[in-house]
């Protein structure tokens, strides 16, 4: 049973614009989420975390919003660019979990010059 | 160099035998992973461990055994290789501080 999921499988944008990458999930027990890129032949890449505290958290150009009556999440990504390119994964901790993340499936964004 | 190391990266092997797959981390973490990535998944954890000696089930244990008598290592085993078990393996680790894992670049595994 998929508790992390992320219903977009792919994701086109024009670089410049906005990418919005959605996750959402069904475990009230989660308290930490994460968004992780990878890259075809090589491990994910943390990119930005936020905790069930907080409902917003920026770093650069990327901002993850986390509604938690909602169960959903969101990574805003503002420019896009093309090295952006890439499958970035939703993933969400509990705290009694000893630190082991639930991913969701994936969304391959591709950003476009 | 500092980071998590996966050896081999590429294994190709038939069905019924025995595999071990590596893992080493240079920063004496506490926490470490087992996750599988196949189509249509995502990520899912195999096993993990809290410390040296400590190591507890993930979603998809059945088929695989861990150990971990030293921080820095944590191989994963698979006892007798199935067809179903072909997938890509990545280990991670825990960073205490900055909350987040770390992943090695991967092994893929092919069961023929």
């Amino acid at each position: 049973d998929q508790q992390v999921k992320q219903n977009s499988p792919s994701l086109s944008v024009q670089e410049g614009r906005i990418s919005i990458l959605n996750c959402d999930y069904t475990n009230s027990m989660f308290d930490y989420f994460l968004w992780y890129k990878k890259y075809p032949a090589e491990g994910p890449t943390f990119l930005i975390s936020i905790s069930s505290i907080k409902d917003k958290n920026e770093d650069g150009r990327f901002t993850v919003f986390l509604n938690k009556s909602a169960k959903h999440l969101s990574l805003h990504i503002v420019p896009s660019q093309p090295g952006d390119s890439a499958v970035y994964f939703c993933a969400a901790s509990a705290a009694n979990s000893g630190y082991a993340l639930n991913f969701g499936k994936g969304t391959s964004l591709l950003v476009t010059p | 160099d500092a980071g998590i190391t996966q050896s081999p990266r590429y294994k190709i092997t038939e069905t019924g035998r025995q595999v071990t797959l590596m893992c080493h981390q240079t920063w004496s973490h506490s926490y470490m992973f087992w996750y599988r990535q196949d189509l249509g998944h995502g990520l899912r954890l195999i096993y993990y461990s809290a410390a040296a000696d400590i190591t507890d089930k993930g979603e998809v244990p059945d088929g695989y055994v861990v150990s971990r008598s030293k921080t820095e290592n944590f191989p994963l085993t698979l006892e007798s290789a199935t067809r179903s078990q072909t997938s890509v393996y990545f280990c991670a680790s825990w960073r205490a501080g900055r909350n987040e894992q770390f992943f090695g670049p991967g092994t893929r595994l092919t069961v023929l």
